[in-house]
């Protein structure tokens, strides 16, 4: 039962421009969302998280979107940069418990 | 180096066997979960265990089982295994019993393959 889905298992994009990474999640009692960055032989770190009383979160060049009527939010990378290529993983929680992950999506900055 | 240590790293094993994969925590974090990510997966939460106890079970097959010891470390032990089982099993631990998200710290993982 795959509550939480990131539909696009890869991203390509020109360094200096925008990252779109999208997520859709069935579970109407989440409130609250995660993004986690996974390098190669390196375990998942924590990116930036959105509460359910937000519609948008910023740190720096990364900003999350909560569109909790579509049950979809997203993670904006702006400008990308090639040290941003990773997988990017989407979680859900309901009262902070017990994270739902996406299955991941890979994205690959060119220069 | 998020501080949680997973070993082995890397494991090939035959059809039918049994593995352990070991995790110890952040120092000071009580809290401990595993999880598997195969191919095409995302990270499928198993079970978590805070202080010893067993306190959040997930999509954790019968043939697997894991424990938590008073030392805090933890073992996923994986029998009777099947190709299928071939996957990275991640180890996370957090101070929050309630695992909340930007306070949980990811081991490197334990590759394992079944073949």
């Amino acid at each position: 039962d795959q509550q939480v889905k990131q539909n696009s298992p890869s991203l390509s994009v020109q360094e200096g421009r925008i990252s779109i990474l999208n997520c859709d999640y069935t579970n109407s009692m989440f409130d609250y969302f995660l993004w986690y960055k996974k390098y190669p032989a390196e375990g998942p770190t924590f990116l930036i998280s959105i509460s359910s009383i937000k519609d948008k979160n910023e740190d720096g060049r990364f900003t999350v979107f909560l569109n909790k009527s579509a049950k979809h939010l997203s993670l904006h990378i702006v400008p990308s940069q090639p040290g941003d290529s990773a997988v990017y993983f989407c979680a859900a929680s309901e009262n902070n418990n017990d994270m739902r992950f996406g299955a991941g999506t890979r994205l690959t900055v060119k220069p | 180096d998020s501080g949680v240590t997973q070993t082995p790293k890397h494991l090939i094993t035959a059809t039918g066997q049994r593995v352990t994969l070991r995790c110890s925590p952040r120092s000071g974090d009580l809290s401990v979960y595993w999880y598997q990510q195969s191919l095409d997966q995302g990270l499928q939460f198993l079970i978590q265990y805070y202080n010893g106890e067993e306190r959040a079970k997930g999509n954790i097959l019968e043939r697997f089982s894991a424990q938590q010891f008073p030392d805090l470390h933890s073992e996923l032990n994986l029998s009777s295994l099947e190709l299928g089982d071939s996957a990275l099993y991640f180890c996370a631990s957090s101070v929050d019993p309630r695992g909340a998200g930007n306070t949980i710290y990811f081991g490197e993982g334990s590759w394992l393959t079944v073949v």
